[in-house]
């Protein structure tokens, strides 16, 4: 069946360090591929997504592109800042709907 | 408008009560979802409604009870829960489920079952 892998956290870094969330997918098909975040106390909104090969996917610094070769997802930005920390969750949409475990990440001043 | 609205924010039940959760969006959105979610878990896909119509259960046991009155509300019926029904409960809208659509979130409602 379908899954998503990310790896876990909790992350930890400084401002202004470079971040990196690893995401690899198995599904049928080619599935749609999204990044969404969760900030404490809320619901998820959709950070950025890619829906074919080689897109690039980016928003708000962040950015992810579609590698079939690989199934992987991998969100990255250059520069975090505090209001980075949150929980980031990847989702693959193909003949289902699947999420990651989830990776919280800490941003430390 | 892009925002799903849910009610109420928290919730507190008894395993013999009867309540319910209640969505909604204004984003003319045809595809309807309820999610739960554990702590420090991701989101469980509970049900799909498509176009009103129920799409896809995810074997949830029958003490919930989702219920689509019209495109723009989705109900989650809850009846003879259980603690470990405790959670976050998610409800979310996308354009259509035909093809797999960015969907919004709303901030969920917190149930505790005693």
């Amino acid at each position: 069946g379908d899954s998503v892998t990310q790896m876990e956290g909790p992350v930890t870094l400084s401002e202004e360090a470079f971040l990196t969330i690893n995401c690899t997918y198995t599904a049928t098909g080619y599935p749609s591929l999204f990044w969404y975040v969760q900030y404490p106390g809320e619901g998820l909104q959709l950070l950025l997504k890619a829906t074919k090969a080689d897109d690039k996917g980016s928003n708000k610094g962040f950015e992810a592109t579609y590698r079939k070769e690989t199934t992987s997802f991998h969100l990255e930005k250059g520069s975090v800042q505090v209001s980075d920390s949150a929980v980031y969750f990847c989702q693959a949409a193909g003949n289902k709907l699947t999420f990651g475990g989830g990776t919280r990440v800490l941003v430390k001043p | 408008d892009t925002e799903v609205t849910q009610t109420p924010k928290h919730l507190v039940m008894g395993m013999t009560n009867k309540k319910s959760l209640k969505c909604e969006q204004h984003m003319g959105h045809r595809a309807m979802y309820w999610y739960k979610q554990k702590a420090k878990k991701p989101p469980e896909l509970m049900f799909v409604y498509s176009y009103e119509k129920l799409s896809i259960n995810e074997s949830v046991p029958s003490r919930f009870s989702p219920e689509c009155p019209n495109s723009s509300l989705l109900n989650l019926h809850l009846h003879a829960l259980q603690p470990e029904d405790s959670a976050l409960y998610l409800c979310a809208s996308s354009q259509a489920s035909g093809e797999w659509e960015t969907q919004y979130f709303g901030p969920g409602t917190r149930l505790l079952v005693l």
